[in-house]
């Protein structure tokens, strides 16, 4: 079974600075996607960006990039410019890329980004 | 924009009764999940329904849920006889062709007393 690790309960950024958060996971899959999802206090999830496992280039949403690094089974969020409405919890997911495997995501427990002004 | 939505946003109830939550995925979607959320945890699987039936539940969903499609439009979550430890945020989420992207609503907060 995949596991999804995030190491960072919390975490705090100065606004307009970066913050990165991190993530880990195991799997013994060779194909699959990675999801940083964002939850507000709405607690509405909302999804940030995505990274196929295929591609060997990083996935970039505007002020926000991953560091996905296959090998280490690394997959890293970059808020660039941090604002204050990034505050949020940030969970990190995994979903397998093979139909036999189901569709279900696999959330890590998050972390809570403080944006402070 | 299309969205997932969820009724109620909050229930209610006594241990014992059985709740019925509601969810209308976006319309062209064919994919549909819950996922539950108990407090200050990561949210977990339950369950994956395609083409009118279970593709996929996790053990956490035993005899006690049940899922239905019951007409075009709405995706519903029913829990038997609910117990304290379902207090829980419950999320529904569809997904279209592009299966990889799963599209969450807003959340149903039940609270059993």
């Amino acid at each position: 079974a995949q596991t999804v690790t995030q190491s960072q309960p919390e975490m705090s950024v100065q606004e307009a600075e970066t913050v990165t958060l991190s993530c880990t996971y195991d799997t013994s899959e060779s194909d699959y996607y990675l999801f940083w999802y964002k939850q507000p206090p709405s607690r509405q999830m909302i999804l940030v960006i995505r990274q196929e496992a295929y591609k060997q280039q990083n996935a970039t949403e505007n002020r926000f990039s991953v560091n996905f690094q296959k090998a280490a089974k690394s997959f890293s969020l970059k808020i660039s410019d941090s604002q204050l409405g990034d505050a949020a919890m940030y969970f990190c997911a995994y979903r397998s890329a093979w139909e036999t495997s189901g569709s279900r995501l696999t959330f890590g427990e998050g972390t809570q980004l403080t944006v402070n002004p | 924009e299309p969205e997932v939505t969820q009724t109620p946003s909050h229930q209610v109830t006594q241990m014992g009764q059985e709740v019925i939550l509601r969810c209308v995925p976006i319309s062209n979607h064919l994919y549909f999940y819950w996922y539950r959320q108990i407090l200050g945890q990561k949210v977990e699987f339950l369950v994956s329904f395609y083409n009118n039936e279970i593709s996929e539940k996790s053990e956490i969903f035993d005899d006690q849920f049940s899922v239905e499609r019951p007409d075009g439009s709405n995706f519903t979550l029913k829990i038997r006889s609910t117990k304290l430890e379902d207090s829980a945020m419950y999320f529904c989420a569809s997904a279209g062709s592009r299966l990889y992207e799963q599209f969450f609503g807003p959340g149903t907060r039940l609270t059993v007393l």
